[in-house]
């Protein structure tokens, strides 16, 4: 098992552009959260999706919107880029009734410049 | 206030020292209590998980939970070079899925 996957690894974007983000969840797990880690801070939550929706939202502006597709993988779209938005974006899968994330990815490091 | 505060760090320690992590929390509802271990360049590790209050003990990592005083903590005895990381602790409450994590401690071990 592979567990939590996800591409790109390192991307570099310009200020102003869109950047999509994927996740493909732990074999077995039907629930995908996103998390963004800015250098020297802990994860704050972006969202979490089951059965391809959007079941609930962190304090995160429209900018930041995500897709779930029929086989749980999932997607992190992220609109006219800031520098702030420069971080370690984490994907992390779970079973709908756990109450713990046990799975995370290795991240998407993003830098806007 | 943040809902999370985590002990500012780096902390140094010498090889088989005993670490105490310790972090305090604002949100009464808060149930479910994590510590988790991330590695330079790598996605966090779930190394610990209470519900409530009380301790847990899995080898050489004790969690403690006070929730009349809102704070948590994590021991490692023994500690190794290999544990040398950053720890995050984090929490949630029932209703919400989302976790709240702490800003991390970073740990150095020296053989």
């Amino acid at each position: 098992d592979a567990g939590v996957t996800q591409s790109p690894t390192h991307l570099i974007k310009t200020r102003g552009q869109q950047v999509t983000l994927r996740c493909s969840p732990k074999s077995g797990h039907d629930t995908v959260s996103w998390y963004q880690q800015a250098l020297g801070q802990g994860p704050q939550f972006i969202f979490q999706y089951y059965e391809e929706e959007e079941r609930q939202r962190g304090n995160f502006p429209d900018r930041f919107s995500g897709h779930q597709f029929p086989n749980y993988s999932s997607e992190l779209n992220v609109n006219a880029l800031l520098l702030g938005d420069s971080a370690l974006y984490l994907c992390a899968s779970s079973l709908v009734w756990e109450r713990t994330e046990a799975f995370f990815g290795q991240g998407t490091r993003l830098t806007v410049v | 206030q943040k809902e999370v505060e985590q002990d500012p760090g780096p902390l140094s320690v010498p090889e088989g020292a005993i670490v105490s992590l310790n972090c305090t929390y604002s949100n009464s509802a808060f149930q479910y209590f994590m510590w988790y271990r991330q590695y330079s360049r790598k996605g966090p590790e779930l190394l610990m998980y209470t519900y409530s209050s009380g301790n847990k003990e899995d080898g050489r990592f004790t969690a403690q939970v006070d929730k009349s005083s809102k704070y948590i903590s994590l021991f490692i005895r023994d500690s190794q070079p290999s544990d040398s990381a950053t720890y995050l602790c984090a929490m949630r409450d029932g209703a919400n899925s989302k976790l709240t994590f702490g800003k991390g401690i970073t740990l150095s071990v020296r053989p």
